[in-house]
C-alpha cells in the first residue's frame, strides 16, 4: 500500500516549457487535491477533484490545468511556465463527503523555474 | 472571509519544554477545525481534530481545545522532542477540501 505517490521528485524548467505533474493514489479515495507550498504562504489549493469525472478552480487556478484521469489519478499540468511557478508542489486525497478534511498526501514535487 | 490565523515561528524550545503554538479563525459559524504536522522532507498528516465548539482533539501527546468565546484553537504538548521539530498547520474545512494557515516551524534542541 504505497499511499500517495507522485512523480517527478525534483523538475529544472526553462521558462515557457510545459510539464505534467503525475499523481496516484491507491486508497480507493474519491477525492484528490492539488496544493503548492510557498515559504511563509503555507499551502494554497490549485484545484480539487470531488470525485471521478469532476474538477474545480481552487484558490490559486491560475497558469495550470488538471486531468482526473481516472479515480486512482490526478495530473496537473503547466503548459508554459513561469519563474512565479517555482514552488513545492503536493498531491493528497481523502475519502470525500464528510471526510474530505482527513487527507494524505503525497511526498510532493519540487519545481524551479529559470 | 473564513480563515485561520497562526503565530509566526520559527519557535525554538530545549526538548521536555512544554509547547503551545497559536490558532485563531475567524468564521461565520463554527466550521472544523484541524492540526496538521509536516516533517522534514515530507508532506502533511493529519494531528488531531475538533469538529464542534468545546471539543478537544488529542494525538501523540499533543492537544488543542476549540474554544469559541475566544475563537481559538491552541495547539498545546507538555514536554516535546526532539522527534517533534517540524512544522505545524492550523486548517478549516470549507466543505470540500482544507484551507490553512501559513504554518509555525518547531525546533526541538537536545
Amino acid at each position: 500500500n504505497a499511499g500517495v505517490t507522485q512523480t517527478p521528485k525534483f523538475q529544472v524548467l526553462k521558462t515557457g516549457q510545459s510539464m505534467t505533474l503525475q499523481c496516484a493514489q491507491d486508497m480507493n479515495h474519491n477525492s484528490m487535491y492539488w496544493y503548492r507550498q510557498d515559504p511563509g504562504m503555507g499551502l494554497r489549493l490549485i484545484y480539487y477533484s470531488a470525485s471521478e469525472g469532476t474538477t474545480d478552480k481552487g484558490e490559486v487556478p491560475n497558469g495550470y490545468n488538471v486531468s482526473r484521469l481516472n479515480k486512482r489519478e490526478f495530473s496537473l499540468r503547466l503548459e508554459s511556465a513561469a519563474p512565479s511557478q517555482t514552488s513545492v508542489y503536493f498531491c493528497a486525497s481523502s475519502k470525500g463527503g464528510d471526510r474530505s478534511y482527513e487527507q494524505y498526501f503525497g511526498p510532493g514535487t519540487r519545481l524551479t523555474v529559470t | 472571509g473564513n480563515s485561520v490565523t497562526q503565530m509566526e515561528g520559527p519557535v525554538t524550545l530545549s526538548e521536555e519544554a512544554f509547547l503551545t503554538i497559536n490558532c485563531t479563525y475567524t468564521a461565520t459559524g463554527y466550521p472544523s477545525l484541524f492540526w496538521y504536522v509536516q516533517y522534514p522532507g515530507e508532506g502533511l498528516q493529519l494531528l488531531l481534530k475538533a469538529t464542534k465548539a468545546d471539543d478537544k482533539g488529542s494525538n501523540k501527546g499533543f492537544e488543542a481545545t476549540y474554544r469559541k468565546e475566544t475563537t481559538s484553537f491552541h495547539l498545546e504538548k507538555g514536554s516535546v522532542q526532539v522527534s517533534d521539530s517540524a512544522v505545524y498547520f492550523c486548517a478549516w474545512d470549507p466543505g470540500y477540501a482544507l484551507n490553512f494557515g501559513k504554518g509555525t516551524s518547531l525546533l526541538v534542541t537536545p
